[in-house]
């Protein structure tokens, strides 16, 4: 029950892109296709972002965009805006019923 | 409107006790996985614990396993989390959520515990 691997620290201008990468292991990113990825502002409850690695849920727009390639897993915030400044958790299935977080990047939207 | 309002947060001695509630509306609650998820003081998310829609499986992580024991109560919408033996690294912030696709898309507000002399 490892942690996957986050940055600590994004940032981008308004109106660019940033990516926040998440490392994981061929027994949870890698193997299952269940990564999701949750926006926090200081205070509040996590709010889900991108579930089953690029699905997004209704009301989660469409500048979020989550992809995985082997063992690592990303999203992609385009068109960068003052409200994504946040901290963002990458989360996996790790199998029998585990689940597993990254360890938090702090996006900063300069 | 789903809901799920945490309570039962509080202050403890090392090696106390304390039991979790995580109250659940606007939806079939006996249908849905549920889980709870803590954050420490000023640090990340670290899953706890998940439960199946009718209790009968449960799993834990590995630094709980043995003194945290997840329930639920189907018939009055209610999840549960008793806290045993608890340490003073256990001190968090405690959220419940609903289960998703091997995620959560419904999290309550959080109950804060503290455990210290």
């Amino acid at each position: 029950q490892s942690a996957l691997t986050q940055p600590p620290s994004a940032s981008g201008s308004p109106g660019q892109s940033v990516t926040i990468s998440c490392t994981g292991t061929s027994s949870d990113v890698g193997r299952y296709n269940y990564v999701s990825w949750y926006q926090q502002y200081p205070g509040k409850a996590p709010k889900l972002m991108i579930f089953e690695v690029s699905e997004r849920p209704s009301g989660v727009p469409d500048r979020f965009l989550g992809s995985k390639s082997g063992n690592m897993a990303s999203l992609t915030v385009s068109g960068l805006q003052a409200e994504d400044e946040a901290d963002y958790y990458c989360g996996s299935y790790a199998g029998n019923n585990v689940f597993v977080f990254g360890g938090g990047t702090k996006l900063t939207v300069l | 409107e789903v809901q799920l309002v945490e309570s039962g947060g509080g202050l403890v001695q090392p090696g106390g006790s304390l039991r979790l509630s995580c109250a659940a509306s606007g939806f079939a609650f006996g249908e849905y996985w549920v889980q709870w998820i803590r954050q420490a003081p000023g640090k990340g998310l670290a899953w706890v614990a998940r439960i199946n829609s009718d209790g009968r499986t449960t799993i834990y992580a590995d630094s709980v396993k043995g003194r945290f024991t997840i329930s639920r109560d189907n018939a009055k919408n209610t999840l549960f989390l008793q806290m045993n033996s608890l340490r003073v690294e256990d001190t968090a912030i405690y959220f419940c959520s609903r289960d998703f696709r091997f995620g959560a898309d419904y999290w309550g507000q959080g109950t804060l515990v503290t455990v210290s002399s």
